[in-house]
């Protein structure tokens, strides 16, 4: 069965402390692993998708890295702004599975 | 790029009362879409898909129907919610070829009481 499960459900981060969010999955043939990031009370906003294992993107203070069994969103030097939910999801046929998300919040 | 809305943003229901969620894509055609309902603090869970007009396929037996009357038009219904049916409900939109990162409406808030 194609799951996705997500590490720490929460993260509580000071102003410039780096860190790494994990997203580990189990897919028959991987098409492809989306991040997103969600702010409350609003949809996803796509961030990264990765395709083959050992893929990295970068985007500002983030970067997704992708192996065989799991992805890594690293975050250096997080601002209070960083603070949101991040989704990560694989591709299975159609449709996108989920994980449940990490819930990070930066104190300034 | 593909831009979504959503409406109303928020909605709050009696139990019993009928429900009808409008999603409309902008900036692409032949889109696959999707319903996905959240729970507080939980993560996406899909309800429908639809790969054309009139194609619809339900992931979760439920309360809840989905209709596609036209290319960019995702609408969901409900003939008598429940209490269960309260959350946020988001629509997506995701390109047919190749891979699919799906983009989301903002969604709507759904209270039942």
């Amino acid at each position: 069965e194609d799951q996705v499960t997500q590490s720490p459900e929460a993260l509580r981060l000071q102003e410039g402390e780096s860190s790494s969010l994990n997203c580990s999955y189990t897919v028959s043939g991987l098409r492809g692993l989306f991040w997103y990031r969600q702010d409350p009370g609003k949809g996803p906003e796509f961030l990264f998708t990765l395709y083959s294992a050992g893929e990295e993107k970068e985007k500002e203070r983030l970067k997704a890295t992708l192996t065989k069994k799991e992805s890594f969103l690293h975050i250096t030097a997080p601002k209070p702004e960083d603070s949101a939910t991040y989704l990560c999801a694989v591709q299975a046929q159609y449709k996108l599975i989920f994980g449940s998300g990490t819930r990070l919040l930066v104190r300034p | 790029s593909q831009t979504i809305h959503q409406w109303p943003a928020t909605l709050v229901q009696p139990v019993g009362s009928p429900l009808s969620l409008e999603c409309t894509v902008e900036g692409t055609s032949n889109p696959n879409l999707y319903w996905y309902r959240q729970a507080a603090g939980r993560g996406l869970q899909l309800l429908f898909y639809s790969v054309g007009i009139g194609q619809i396929s339900s992931e979760v037996p439920q309360n809840l129907s989905a209709s596609r009357p036209q290319d960019r038009q995702f609408i969901l219904s409900s003939k008598k919610l429940l209490l269960s049916d309260s959350g946020f409900y988001l629509c997506a939109s995701a390109a047919v070829a190749g891979v699919r990162e799906q983009f989301f409406g903002p969604g709507t808030r759904l209270t039942v009481l």
